[in-house]
């Protein structure tokens, strides 16, 4: 069956710009995760949502990031006035959402951001 | 932030032979997990051992747990040259959030 899917695959941008990311999960998972990746670095997580709301937030690095999932399905990450630093690729993750127990986490091929 | 440190941070061997990574993490843990990454196929769950199991194989894989240690050793036997890629280890605990902490990874050739 389909995987995660994100688009766009790179995107590149000029410094103070806003962008938003797509994530498309496995259909008929209801947790999604949003995690960054540097280069060189392991992924580091921003955000789960279970269903359409934010569960955890906590690694969302500051008030220019957010992210929605409306109708508890596709997700959006938003980034407004970008710098160089979110230069990094934007992985999405899906999982059945099993509470209490292993939850195996099926991650998209990621979106390479660029910001010039 | 990362969980931990993974060793070593990269690894050549010759096909055939066997290649051992590996992890330290920091925090208490329900379950941790290696992910492997390549450029072909991103980011793919490789197996999981919960907190109170101490080994697990699947396939060629072998992998150990030392919860008193905080450490976690991933072997993979008999190794092939499409092996090669970026290995990390990721933690869990579920009773907060079902975020994963990933490690910073070992980088895994294998000379054909």
């Amino acid at each position: 069956g389909a995987g995660v899917s994100q688009t766009p695959s790179n995107k590149v941008t000029e410094k103070g710009k806003y962008v938003e990311l797509r994530c498309d999960p496995i259909s008929g998972h209801t947790a999604l995760y949003w995690y960054r990746q540097s280069l060189g670095q392991g992924p580091e997580f921003l955000i789960y949502f279970q269903g359409t709301g934010a569960a955890d937030d906590s690694g969302l690095p500051n008030d220019r990031f957010f992210a929605v999932r409306p109708e508890g399905s596709v997700s959006t990450l938003k980034i407004q006035r970008t710098e160089r630093g979110d230069s990094a690729v934007y992985l999405c993750a899906s999982s059945l959402g099993t509470s209490g127990g292993p939850d195996t986490q099926y991650f998209g091929p990621g979106t390479r951001l660029t910001v010039l | 932030s990362q969980q931990g440190e993974e060793d070593p941070q990269a690894l050549s061997i010759q096909e055939g032979e066997n290649a051992t990574m590996n992890c330290s993490y920091k925090t208490s843990i329900n379950n941790l997990q290696w992910y492997r990454q390549n450029s072909g196929r991103g980011l793919v769950h490789l197996i999981l051992i919960r907190s109170n199991e101490r080994e697990k194989h699947s396939g060629r894989l072998r992998v150990t747990l030392d919860t008193s240690k905080k450490s976690s050793s991933l072997l993979i036997t008999a190794s092939r040259a499409a092996d090669t890629a970026s290995y990390f280890c990721a933690t869990q605990n579920w009773g907060a959030t079902n975020k994963l902490i990933f490690g910073t990874g070992t980088l895994l050739a294998v000379q054909p």
